[in-house]
């Protein structure tokens, strides 16, 4: 079925630092949902990504979407101590019955 | 209701013993997800539900785990003869419409304990 692989795994930064997150996949996807779970809590829901090389910004936050809509990242500028968790993409899969997959997560830790 | 609300939040139990795990999805939401997160990992697909649909049971990682979906609302997940590797945090999710640009919303997950 559908995968969806998202890098890296880890990433430690100092805070002020910038952070990326890519997720991949090898088929075009229909469209992408990024989330955030902070440590000990459940993931929460940041944004969708519909349109091919569709950019969108929240505050230090900023989300892209490919051109062949197979790849998205999300970028963190000036990264935060608030900012630390473990940030999930999503994308459906028409052909799992509409079932949302999920990159592995890359785990930020940033240090004050 | 105000959010997805899952019970118990945290459960210890003995090696072999059966456990059950609720899920009380968002009124009227259509789609229903259980997840298993191991500690420090990412999330692991276990089973959806879709409407009426037939239920996707192909994360379901042994014969031992079976899920439940009642009228179309609660969800139970149960866990058989449970082991040590069952231990991890069961997320359920839900959301309005499957197979659309729809955002899933998570409880807060039940802590399993297995001794």
């Amino acid at each position: 079925g559908q995968q969806v692989m998202q890098i890296p795994q880890y990433q430690h930064v100092q805070e002020g630092e910038d952070f990326t997150t890519y997720c991949n996949s090898s088929t075009t996807l229909s469209n992408i949902q990024w989330y955030k779970q902070r440590p000990g809590g459940h993931p929460v829901f940041l944004i969708q990504l519909v349109k091919s090389g569709e950019v969108k910004k929240q505050k230090r936050l900023t989300f892209q979407f490919g051109e062949a809509k197979k790849n998205s990242s999300l970028h963190i500028t000036a990264t935060q101590t608030t900012d630390v968790g473990t940030y999930f993409c999503a994308a459906l899969s028409y052909n799992q019955g509409g079932k949302l997959i999920f990159g592995q997560g890359t785990e930020l830790s940033v240090k004050p | 209701g105000a959010g997805v609300s899952q019970s118990p939040s945290n459960k210890v139990t003995e090696k072999g013993k059966d456990v059950e795990l609720r899920c009380d999805p968002i009124s009227g939401h259509t789609a229903l997800y259980w997840y298993r997160q191991s500690l420090g990992q990412g999330l692991e697909f276990l089973i959806y539900f879709q409407g009426n649909s037939a239920p996707d049971k192909s994360g379901l990682p042994s014969d031992r785990f079976s899920a439940e979906r009642t009228g179309g609302s609660v969800s139970t997940l149960t866990i058989q003869r449970t082991q040590q590797e069952d231990s991890a945090v069961y997320l359920c999710a839900s959301s309005l419409l499957a197979g659309v640009s729809d955002t899933q919303y998570f409880g807060p997950g039940t802590r399993l304990t297995v001794l």
